[in-house]
């Protein structure tokens, strides 16, 4: 069955201290791997998409990268205002090569960035 | 604003009534999607619609879950005669088409049931 991990559970990091978020799927065929950020009360906000191997997209102090086991969400010098729930998630191809419009989402990593 | 519009953003009922939850998706949106988020759980699918075509149900529910999503108007996800375990966040996302496209979500309908 497609599944999801996402790790850690929760991390805390002090302004400024850069770390990386790690998302490992299995999926009988990949067709596009997605990171959220979401707020308490609030639903998922996308960040990015990432469709094959070796893939990387960044925005702001966040960069996503993508092989062919896991994602990983780095933040470089992240602010209090990056504390949120990260979720990753995928989609898989389905038979005949077409594509499950389904996302298999992890349960998330909970950061706080304290000042 | 052009996002994903829910509504109500909370509902309340008694066991055994019905809820309905209503998601408009974004312009220029025909793919509909709805997940179900418990307390402590991760996002879980439940139904993929286009305008007047059920197009994966496979993780809704057999019994008390239906969904449309008609060719005028929002999609309607409906729960008759609610139990206690339905109390969840209930997210609506959309996209533009087919394939691998990002799908955008509402800020959710938080259900509880008395």
């Amino acid at each position: 069955e497609d599944q999801v991990t996402q790790s850690p559970e929760a991390l805390r990091l002090q302004e400024g201290e850069s770390s990386s978020l790690n998302c490992s799927y299995t999926v009988s065929g990949l067709r596009g791997l997605f990171w959220y950020r979401q707020d308490p009360g609030k639903g998922p906000e996308f960040l990015f998409t990432l469709y094959s191997a070796g893939e990387e997209k960044e925005k702001e102090r966040l960069k996503a990268t993508l092989t062919k086991k896991e994602s990983f969400l780095h933040i470089t010098a992240p602010k209090p205002e990056d504390s949120a729930t990260y979720l990753c998630a995928v989609q898989a191809r389905g038979d005949r090569g077409s594509t499950l419009g389904r996302l298999y989402f992890g349960r998330g990593t909970q950061l706080t960035v304290w000042p | 604003n052009a996002g994903v519009m829910q509504n109500p953003r909370h509902l309340v009922r008694r066991r055994g009534q019905e809820a309905r939850l209503r998601c408009s998706p974004m312009k220029g949106h025909s793919h509909v999607y709805w997940y179900r988020q418990l307390p402590e759980e991760g996002l879980k699918f439940m139904v993929y619609l286009q305008k007047e075509n059920i197009i994966d149900e496979s993780g809704m529910p057999k019994e008390r879950f239906s969904a449309e999503f008609p060719k005028e108007g929002p999609s309607i996800l409906r729960i008759q005669q609610v139990v206690r375990g339905d109390s969840a966040a209930y997210f609506c996302a959309s996209s533009p088409g087919y394939g691998n496209q990002p799908q955008h979500f509402g800020d959710g309908t938080r259900l509880s049931i008395l």
